[in-house]
């Protein structure tokens, strides 16, 4: 499997400010997705990301709010904006296994508090 | 009906026995089933795929039950490096690369 790496690991972001997460991955792919998972919660899939176009997103979740760039096929970026202490959760990048089975794996996960 | 339905637990277990969750989901075109493990604040692992014919694993076990839309997993012998939340994951429209995560089953297995 794909060895995916995330940057910050954690942050504590003040209210109206933005962060933006990175997620690199130590081989070529063609989608990587985007998770939120909220503190007790299970994973709710954001967006994906496919290298060369437009992020596709998720019901409920919007490009202004979430812009995502995708520009190679190792690497890709989610920028949470405008914060709120509602965006409090695990952000998760992942990637397909590549077998064609549809399984994913995921990076270790970027714990976002905003106070 | 939510579209993969897991029950929370959480399910206490002497080390040693046999425990077995099962995860129903809603869409009939479902093609991909997959248990997920998922300790504490970390990132969910693949546990394994489920196929049709059902698969083994060592001491784990995944089961598929198209007609009643469910899934299963056995774990036998258990240990306590397998207290963790398990995750049902449904590929829910099939042919589309978009997973569906269950809520997740705590699993705490006791000395």
């Amino acid at each position: 499997s794909a060895v995916i790496s995330q940057k910050p690991s954690r942050d504590i972001c003040q209210r109206g400010t933005s962060l933006t997460i990175q997620c690199q991955v130590d081989s070529q792919v063609t989608m990587m997705f985007w998770y939120r998972q909220q503190p007790g919660q299970s994973l709710t899939l954001i967006a994906t990301a496919n290298q060369g176009s437009e992020a596709t997103y998720e019901s409920g979740f919007v490009i202004d709010k979430f812009p995502i760039s995708r520009p190679n096929l190792t690497f890709s970026t989610l920028t949470v904006s405008n914060m709120s202490p509602e965006d409090s959760s695990i952000y998760l990048c992942s990637v397909e296994g590549g077998t064609g089975g549809y399984e994913q794996y995921f990076g270790p996960g970027t714990r976002l508090t905003v106070t | 009906r939510k579209e993969v339905e897991q029950d929370p637990g959480p399910f206490n277990v002497p080390e040693g026995a046999t425990v077995a969750f099962n995860c129903t989901y809603s869409n009939s075109a479902s093609q991909s089933f997959f248990w997920y493990r998922q300790d504490c604040r970390k990132e969910p692992k693949l546990l394994m795929s489920v196929y049709s014919s059902g698969n083994e694993d060592g001491r784990f076990t995944a089961q598929l039950n198209r007609a009643s839309q469910y899934i299963s997993l056995l774990i036998r012998d258990s240990k306590l490096s397998d207290s963790a939340t398990y995750l049902c994951v449904v590929n829910p429209r099939g042919g589309n690369e978009k997973l569906t995560f269950g809520t997740g089953t705590r699993l705490t297995i006791i000395p």
